[in-house]
């Protein structure tokens, strides 16, 4: 089935570790996004591609970067990770342009100790 | 003001009651809408995008008011399935042109 995959599913790092969350989709979808999900936070956006090769910065990109060599992949690196980075993690994607929706991978849950 | 603010709710309904919920929206130049679920520790799913003239789909009608910069859910017949945080996203300006409200949760009581 096509769609957006995400891996690990869950994680516990040791804060001070570094970790790469996965991110691949299938659907030849120009733009991608990493947002993370907290507890009355909602949905904050921490980087976004619009097409490979570029990428952007979000609303919370502090810690966190990405890269975009292919269309498929784009993987979202904590360097050092802290307990405020503890949180749900979602890889979107979708079409370029106006009126195009997001397509949410399952999201990876991370837990920084 | 906030760019898109939702009710946070709960919204405690019975089964088979009729809910609706708004989401305003402070950007005029916004141009796509879309609602969307999300189950708890599940990804947001798109439950549909939101017309200019608004759209029906099923028990679940979207509407959008240019004018008053809000757009609504009404949900009919509702079932037990029907719990769940509805997310409103509003497209549109902004280097990455998505704005998520933080949803309203919704619980459908036997």
């Amino acid at each position: 089935t096509a769609g957006i995959t995400q891996a690990p599913t869950s994680q516990i790092l040791a804060a001070g570790r570094s970790m790469t969350l996965r991110c691949t989709q299938d659907m030849r979808h120009n733009a991608m996004y990493w947002y993370r999900q907290d507890l009355g936070l909602g949905l904050r956006l921490i980087h976004y591609s619009n097409t490979a090769g570029t990428t952007g910065k979000g609303e919370v990109p502090d810690g966190y970067s990405v890269s975009r060599a292919n269309t498929d992949d784009f993987p979202l690196t904590l360097a050092s990770a802290v307990p405020s980075q503890t949180s749900v993690y979602f890889c979107a994607s979708s079409d370029s342009g106006l009126g195009s929706p997001l397509h949410f991978g399952n999201g990876t849950r991370l837990t920084v100790t | 003001r906030k760019e898109v603010e939702q009710d946070p709710g709960p919204f405690n309904v019975p089964e088979g009651a009729t809910v609706a919920f708004n989401c305003t929206y402070s950007n005029s130049a916004s141009q796509s809408f879309f609602w969307y679920r999300q189950d708890c520790r599940k990804e947001p799913k798109l439950l549909m995008s939101v017309y200019s003239s608004g759209n029906e789909d099923g028990r679940f009608t979207a509407q959008l008011n240019r004018a008053s910069q809000y757009i609504s859910l009404l949900i009919r017949d509702s079932k037990l399935s029907d719990s769940a945080t509805y997310l409103c996203v509003v497209q549109g300006g902004g280097a990455d042109g998505l704005t998520f409200g933080k949803g309203t949760h919704l619980i459908i009581q036997p």
